[in-house]
């Protein structure tokens, strides 16, 4: 696709249910990443991966959360039992290879998650 | 522990006025990224400094790395609506650039017609 595409654009769920986000990064992007931003604020890295393989995960706020990727394409963000505070705007993002700082990251719109 | 601070948290300026935000750190970073974020999206990469008190222009938009790593600057002249938006800075460590950055705490800009 022309940019990264995040599904669903907003969630909103129940204390306790089960979550899936989506994203679809650009083709031909090695590197996808995972982060958090709540309202208004910078945001919190949650998970990396280069291929599918994910050497980062010490981002990830606790053992509800999970993220796989597969084909090195789609990557899909699981929150299990979700909690009021796993309220936010969850981004992905992704480029052509992890680099040395200069390589550019291109973000999807991200998914407005909202636990009531 | 916030690594990156950002300073103002929100400007509300005229269109026209000239306006400078920060980003501070104790710690040093290989390289330092701003993005504009404008609401319902993601953010957007503006530009990439890497070498100690490198400066790089980006229209009526100047960025600067501090000489020691650790600080940066972003200055905006004759100020426009279409500046307005959450500015981030985001920076880098280690070898590997991208894996983890860290991002500011942002400043909200609003440019008021």
């Amino acid at each position: 696709g022309a940019g990264v595409s995040q599904s669903p654009s907003n969630k909103v769920t129940e204390k306790g249910k089960d979550v899936e986000l989506r994203c679809d990064p650009i083709s031909g992007h090695t590197a996808l990443y995972w982060y958090r931003q709540s309202l208004g604020q910078g945001l919190e890295f949650l998970i990396y991966f280069q291929g599918n393989s994910a050497p980062d995960k010490s981002g990830l706020p606790s053992d509800r959360f999970s993220a796989e990727r597969t084909g090195g394409s789609v990557s899909t963000l699981t929150i299990q039992r979700t909690q009021q505070e796993d309220s936010a705007v969850y981004l992905c993002a992704s480029s052509l290879a992890p680099g040395r700082g200069s390589e550019k990251l291109f973000f999807g719109s991200g998914t407005q998650l909202s636990v009531l | 522990t916030q690594l990156l601070e950002q300073s103002p948290q929100f400007l509300s300026i005229q269109e026209g006025e000239n306006l400078t935000v920060y980003c501070n750190s104790s710690s040093v970073f290989s390289s330092l990224q701003w993005y504009r974020q404008e609401p319902g999206e993601g953010p957007v990469l503006l530009v990439t400094v890497v070498t100690g008190g490198e400066v790089k222009k980006l229209k009526r938009l100047t960025f600067q790395f501090g000489d020691a790593r650790k600080d940066s600057s972003l200055h905006i002249t004759a100020a426009q609506p279409g500046d307005t938006g959450l500015y981030l800075c985001a920076g880098a460590r280690g070898d590997f650039g991208n894996e983890k950055l860290t991002f500011g705490t942002g400043t909200r800009l609003t440019i008021i017609p």
